[in-house]
């Protein structure tokens, strides 16, 4: 049990629809993380909050539009997404960001389809 | 090309012997993830380091600052250790991780 969860585990959506995933972290970690893990392709930081403040956002369509209410909780907002963007969305915290090396808890990943 | 990269890329292994898993990078670092995906998604942390080498169970880690290289080396494997084992690096100037493609490992009984 790794002390993030994320929900839902698997989401099917349309082009259409607007969804959201959730993270939420049990540990006291400052900062958060999501991912994203395509077919045959290395895990892909999408962004970083800090202390809620995101910090990171690495060229990530406005499709995706994050959200971190507290230190605790973070959401990715989907909306008209396209097929490509089919993948395995990983939420990660860790105590603080990872400028010194701490140690990265991941949750267990939505895998969300889109047709 | 990637900064991080892994070899194999797929190992197939019968229960019992000795893993290894390379890990090259291109960039000065600050350290060292191994981690491991199994099947369904999860990703657990193994180990950090930043020199040295670190030991866990049956599971060995090492790192050679001067020549960029990391290996990850597995004793004793046995079937519940298939999975994919992913390297990743953190850069002096970067706050995030950069990731390898991952070795896909898997043990047969």
């Amino acid at each position: 049990e790794t002390g993030v969860t994320q929900t839902p585990r698997h989401l099917v959506m349309g082009m259409t629809n607007k969804k959201s995933l959730k993270c939420e972290q049990h540990l006291g970690h400052n900062a958060m993380y999501w991912y994203k893990q395509s077919a045959k392709k290395p895990l892909e930081l999408m962004f970083v909050y800090s202390l809620e403040e995101r910090v990171e956002n690495n060229s990530v369509p406005s499709r995706f539009s994050p959200e971190c209410p507290n230190s605790s909780h973070l959401f990715l907002h989907l909306h008209t997404l396209q097929p490509e963007d089919s993948a395995l969305y990983l939420c990660a915290s860790s105590q603080d960001l990872d400028r010194v090396g701490y140690e990265q808890y991941f949750g267990p990943g939505t895998r969300l389809t889109v047709t | 090309k990637n900064e991080v990269e892994q070899s194999p890329q797929n190992l197939t292994a019968q229960e019992g012997e000795f893993i290894t898993i390379n890990c090259s990078y291109s960039v000065g670092i600050s350290a060292l993830h191994w981690l491991q995906q199994h099947p369904g998604g999860g990703i657990v942390s193994l180990f950090m380091l930043s020199s040295g080498k670190k030991k866990h169970g049956r599971l060995i880690a090492t790192i050679n600052i001067q020549e960029k290289h990391s290996s990850l080396h597995i004793t004793a494997s046995h079937p519940r250790d298939s999975a994919v084992y992913i390297c990743a690096v953190l850069t002096y100037s970067a706050r995030q991780l950069t990731f390898g493609s991952g070795t896909q490992l898997t043990v047969l009984p």
